[in-house]
């Protein structure tokens, strides 16, 4: 596609529910980047894929936390039994390759967690 | 521990009052420092890249620079329509392709 595309753009969930949220990267793009923005803050770095390599999970906060990407495409950020510090707005971005100059962003997704 | 930090925290401005946001980094192996600008409800967009000191580079209003320690985003006569989210992310040696990203500056510009 022409950008890179989240959804949903807004869940709202209950406390202790999973959810599941989408990215859909730049077509060719080979890196695909998680990162989370909380109200007031900076954005935090999740995860990381670049290829077929191993992705970088080093910034995923807790093990409730996971993501995957599936034929080096499509990728999905899951976040079980939800808690209130997770609301926040989940923004996905693509590259070419490495550095920041060929990042793209979604729009994102904001999750609130009630 | 790699670190970028901006500020003000928001800045107000009139139309045509020019002014500077900083952005300071510690970083291992600088591989370099972007500027984005970040609208409500939108992901950030890409404004540029610095990859050593003295660099500068320019578009429209805004002019970027970097030293060794920090960054500055200079706005020269601003609009109404420069009102964002500035955000400075950094790109050490050590990180794979992730971007530390400082917490931004809000500007507001008045008519």
């Amino acid at each position: 596609g022409a950008g890179v595309s989240q959804s949903p753009s807004n869940k709202v969930t209950e406390k202790g529910k999973d959810v599941e949220l989408r990215c859909d990267p730049i077509s060719g793009h080979t890196a695909l980047y998680w990162y989370r923005q909380s109200l007031g803050q900076g954005l935090e770095f999740l995860i990381y894929f670049q290829g077929n390599s191993a992705p970088d999970k080093s910034g995923l906060p807790s093990d409730r936390f996971s993501a995957e990407r599936t034929g080096g495409s499509v990728s999905t950020l899951t976040i079980q039994r939800t808690q209130q510090e997770d609301s926040a707005v989940y923004l996905c971005a693509s590259s070419l390759g490495l550095g920041g100059d060929g990042y793209t962003f979604g729009s994102g997704t904001r999750l609130t967690v009630v | 521990e790699d670190q970028v930090t901006q500020s003000p925290e928001a800045l107000r401005l009139q139309e045509g009052e020019s002014s500077s946001l900083n952005c300071s980094y510690t970083v291992s192996g600088l591989r370099g420092l972007f500027w984005y600008r970040q609208d409500p409800g939108k992901g950030p967009e890409f404004l540029f890249t610095l990859y050593s000191a003295g660099e500068e580079k320019e578009k429209e209003r805004l002019k970027a620079t970097l030293t060794k320690k920090e960054s500055f985003l200079h706005i020269t006569a601003p609009k109404p329509e420069d009102s964002a989210t500035y955000l400075c992310a950094a790109h050490g040696s050590g990180n794979t392709g992730k971007l530390i990203f400082g917490q931004g500056t809000t500007l507001q510009v008045k008519p």
